[in-house]
């Protein structure tokens, strides 16, 4: 069972904004400000698309947003494209000195 | 650029100890800057973070892991190294490595390319 918690799917069309879920405790995602989001193709290494819960890596679209509530995190696409349909991650550090992912959430554009 | 490369057996016996090396490449693994960690996917699963090493050799693990994992760093050859002990069928799994942003476990920004290993009599 994986320590933080994200939903098993979420789809939209083209176009359209999308929001992914990560909630942990006040251990992780409530106590540090480093949540990180992954996109992961199908047999591709994972991507970083969002660190520092809101933070984007040079080359990374701007359609990606990260934010935090709280104990959850969330992930925002918008104007969703073809290509992002993929597999999403989160992560977050631990007061443990760990780091924890999400069950990940597959991302369908229909 | 900085590039990472997986490399080791494809094929572990169960009870056997698997051992993979990641070859850093484009920069130094003596940074004091950054930490390195191991990741692995079983097929069709999520992703799981098994430990991190900085250039001086300080180690984090994961806890369910803790029992079977070592860890090391060999800076003469840009190179980290994972060995996991008593492995059963549920190791099988890609295994990853990849570069934190910083000197803490924050996120990976530079991943491997990963490598399958089976574990399999």
């Amino acid at each position: 069972q994986s320590a933080l918690t994200q939903p098993a799917s979420v789809s939209g069309s083209p176009g359209q904004s999308i929001t992914i879920s990560c909630t942990g405790t006040s251990s992780d995602v409530g106590g540090y400000n480093y949540v990180s989001w992954y996109q992961q193709h199908p047999g591709k290494a994972p991507k970083l698309m969002i660190y520092d819960v809101s933070n984007r890596p040079s080359g990374v679209s701007n359609r990606f947003s990260g934010s935090k509530s709280g104990n959850t995190a969330s992930l925002t696409i918008s104007g969703l494209q073809a290509e992002d349909e993929a597999d999403y991650y989160c992560s977050s550090y631990t007061s443990s000195s760990t780091l924890a992912f999400g069950g990940g959430t597959k991302l369908t554009v229909l | 650029q900085l590039q990472l490369q997986e490399s080791g057996p494809g094929l572990v016996k169960p009870s056997e100890t698997l051992s993979l090396t990641c070859t850093v490449s484009g920069g130094s693994i003596s940074s004091s800057s950054y930490y390195w960690g191991w990741i692995r996917q079983p097929p069709g699963k999520g992703l799981e973070w098994i430990g991190s090493i900085y250039y001086s050799g300080s180690t984090y693990y994961n806890p369910s892991l803790k029992s079977r994992v070592t860890i090391s760093v060999d800076t003469s050859k840009n190179q980290f190294s994972l060995k996991l002990s008593s492995v059963t069928a549920a190791d099988t799994a890609v295994y990853y490595c990849a570069r934190h942003m910083s000197t803490t476990l924050r996120a990976f920004d530079i991943w491997g390319q990963g490598t399958m290993v089976t574990v399999s009599s």
